[in-house]
């Protein structure tokens, strides 16, 4: 069955450490995103990626880098500089990022700093 | 950031009733979608809306993109326990193909 794999499910760090989540998608698709999901909060952008190789920051991108190397993979670095990065975070992608392409969101990674 | 309004916020319904939230906005989107979340899950695709005034049905759930294309609807019919979780809305703009806008959610609990 085609969809996203987020990896791990739960990751704990010591504040001040890097910290990389995983997303692998198998559904062929165009574009990649990231989403901070917050209680009470809508869901918000991180980044997200059109093509292999190409990435635009969304609107909370400070604290964070991505690559895409591959068209199924689009990994999260959470950096040291994020100031409060305990959070789930959710991949998505879509087909082509046009119309008539809804996202499809991958399990989630909750991550918790202490 | 653009957040959706979206009600109600949370919802306790006696099982076999009917459910009915729905979001809003001040800008106008080309594209509606639902979502259900289930705890500690991520969000699972319900309905997608690609024209104003589409109504889609998926089972005993129904959705419409407002006349407008400001706003959407999301009716449960009949509901049953395994509906409990949290609906949000999203919508995605004309011509700003990589941006959504979600909503805030409703979250959805069932008496049996």
């Amino acid at each position: 069955d085609g969809g996203i794999t987020q990896s791990p499910k739960y990751l704990f760090r010591k504040e001040g450490q890097n910290v990389t989540l995983s997303c692998e998608q198998n559904l062929n698709h165009d574009a990649m995103y990231w989403y901070r999901q917050d209680p009470g909060q809508g869901l918000r952008l991180i980044y997200y990626s059109q093509i292999v190789n190409d990435f635009q920051k969304g609107d909370i991108a400070e604290g964070y880098s991505v690559s895409r190397e591959k068209k199924e993979s689009f990994p999260l670095t959470v950096t040291s500089a994020q100031k409060n990065p305990t959070a789930f975070y959710l991949c998505a992608s879509s087909s082509r990022g046009t119309g008539n392409s809804p996202l499809h969101f991958g399990n989630g990674t909750r991550l918790t700093v202490t | 950031g653009q957040q959706l309004n979206q009600s109600p916020q949370s919802m306790f319904i006696q099982e076999g009733e009917d459910v009915s939230m729905n979001c809003t906005s001040s800008s106008i989107f080309n594209t509606w979608l639902w979502y259900k979340q289930d705890p500690g899950e991520g969000p699972v695709l319900l309905i997608a809306l690609y024209k104003a005034g589409e109504l889609t049905s998926n089972g005993r759930l129904t959705a419409q993109f407002g006349i407008t294309r400001k706003d959407s609807f999301l009716n449960i019919s009949a509901s049953i326990p395994s509906d409990v979780g949290i609906y949000f809305c999203a919508g995605q703009f004309l011509g700003e193909a990589y941006k959504y806008i979600f909503g805030t959610g409703t979250r959805l609990k069932v008496l049996a």
